[in-house]
């Protein structure tokens, strides 16, 4: 069975600021994908971004790039130039590419701030 | 594209009672919804994964007889939390696979905006 394991349960950044979110899993598999989502006080889930195994270029989307080391498993999110309205509970998100069919395992979740 | 929504937004209803919540798909066929519950300042935990046509399929430690799933057509799935107690009051959250929309990673996941469930 796959984990998500995200050891920052709070973080809190500075408007303008960068910010760093850990994310790390444990797989047997090869073929899968990872994702970021970002849940704000709305509670709607929302897409950030999503990475698949193979490629070993580092997915981007704006502000948002993430840090893939696939032999650490790790899978780490950087916001640059953070904005108030990047503030909401991040989650990290593992899917089995071959076996789950689109089952999602979530990490537990970091709670992020942006402060004026 | 790819909306889905949830029906109600927020429910209460009284120890004992059934609700049911429903998950549309509003621009695309959804062949898997899946069901998930979200207790305060926790993650999502996946209850069970809906086919449609299909017997649901129910993740370890769910009680399939009080949340009952139908997933009856490609638009629609709906979860029935049965005799409702207090413990079951979370927000309730659907997702939909993708795989009929065009354009999209057959794995992507698409999510409603949650039900809130209180039970008195």
């Amino acid at each position: 069975a796959q984990t998500v394991t995200q050891s920052q349960p709070e973080m809190s950044v500075q408007e303008a600021e960068t910010v760093t979110l850990s994310c790390t899993y444990d797989t047997s598999e090869n073929n899968y994908y990872l994702f970021w989502y970002k849940q704000p006080p709305s509670r709607q889930m929302i897409l950030v971004i999503r990475q698949e195994a193979y490629k070993q270029q580092n997915a981007t989307e704006n502000r948002f790039s993430v840090n893939f080391q696939k032999a650490a498993k790790s899978f780490s999110l950087k916001i640059s130039d953070s904005q108030l309205g990047d503030t909401a509970m991040y989650f990290c998100a593992f899917m089995n590419k071959e076996t789950s069919g689109s089952r999602l395992t979530f990490g537990e979740g970091t709670q992020l701030t942006v402060n004026p | 594209g790819a909306v889905v929504s949830q029906h109600p937004s927020w429910v209460i209803c009284k120890s004992g009672t059934s609700v049911k919540i429903e998950c549309r798909s509003l621009d695309f066929q959804a062949t898997t919804m899946f069901w998930y519950r979200q207790f305060p300042k926790q993650s999502l935990m996946l209850m069970a994964t809906s086919n449609e046509g299909s017997k649901a399929t129910y993740e370890q430690g769910v009680e399939k007889d009080k949340f009952l799933i139908n997933h009856a057509s490609l638009t629609l799935s709906t979860l029935t939390v049965t005799s409702a107690h207090p413990e079951d009051s979370s927000f309730y959250i659907c997702s939909a696979n993708g795989l009929g929309l065009a354009g999209a990673p057959s794995y992507e996941q698409y999510f409603g905006p949650g039900t809130r469930l209180t039970v008195t």
